[in-house]
């Protein structure tokens, strides 16, 4: 079983529309999440980060952990074209942010 | 943010031979830097951690090897891929914490590497 599962879509949606991702994991010991955006051949870019349980907002992104479930969702509100890429949940128990375990990506596709 | 710079962006080399990849950071030190690699359609999975004036340390199932390490400076860490074969394509990213503790940790562009 991997330590964080995450669908790799694709999913496709139209321009405006909310854009709801997440993942899964199965270490308890995790405490620090975060949300990268990785385009086409290139590295990842931070989005969001989360450290515990708990929701964060940024313009039109929303983070939440429930440490509980195992189980973090990001919310992308009024999706543009330019949101199309592969997003990754991270996690890491330390808060040394080199050690991170990535899910696979979920690709996200936004229609005009 | 911090830039880190990766170079080559792409490589394609002939099985057998050896490639270099560097990392650099470019408006701050790194003690520490992070080598990663992303299969198609996979996460991305750490394979080593560079330390600056000494050894790497790789993770578990990683060939030390084959994956040469080398953190000569606080501003730059290569990873060399030994007699490399195309099972080895992949693309492979570095990532080098702002500071210590709880920094955010910036990511290279990646490097694609084709082994044919």
């Amino acid at each position: 079983q991997k330590e964080v599962e995450q669908d790799p879509g694709p999913l496709s949606v139209p321009e405006g529309a909310i854009v709801s991702l997440n993942c899964t994991y199965s270490n308890s010991a995790f405490q620090y999440f975060m949300w990268y955006r990785q385009y086409s051949r290139k590295g990842p870019e931070l989005l969001m980060y989360t450290y515990s349980s708990g929701n964060k907002e940024d313009g039109r992104f929303t983070a939440q952990v429930d440490k509980s479930s195992k189980y973090i969702s990001l919310f992308i509100r009024d999706s543009q074209p330019s949101d199309s890429a592969t997003y990754l949940c991270a996690m890491s128990v330390t808060d040394s942010w080199g050690k991170l375990q990535f899910g696979a990506g979920t690709q996200v596709v936004v229609t005009p | 943010g911090a830039v880190v710079s990766q170079h080559p962006s792409w490589v394609i080399c002939k099985s057998g031979t050896s490639v270099k990849i560097e990392c650099r950071s470019l408006d701050f030190q790194a003690t520490t830097m992070f080598w990663y690699r992303q299969f198609p359609k996979q996460s991305l999975m750490l394979m080593a951690t560079s330390n600056e004036g000494s050894k790497a340390t790789y993770e578990q199932g990683v060939e030390k090897d084959k994956f040469l390490i080398n953190h000569a400076s606080l501003t730059l860490s290569t990873l060399t891929v030994t007699s490399a074969h195309p099972e080895d394509s992949s693309f492979y990213i570095c990532s080098a914490p702002l500071g210590t503790g709880n920094t955010e940790a910036f990511f290279g562009q990646g490097t694609r590497l084709t082994v044919v």
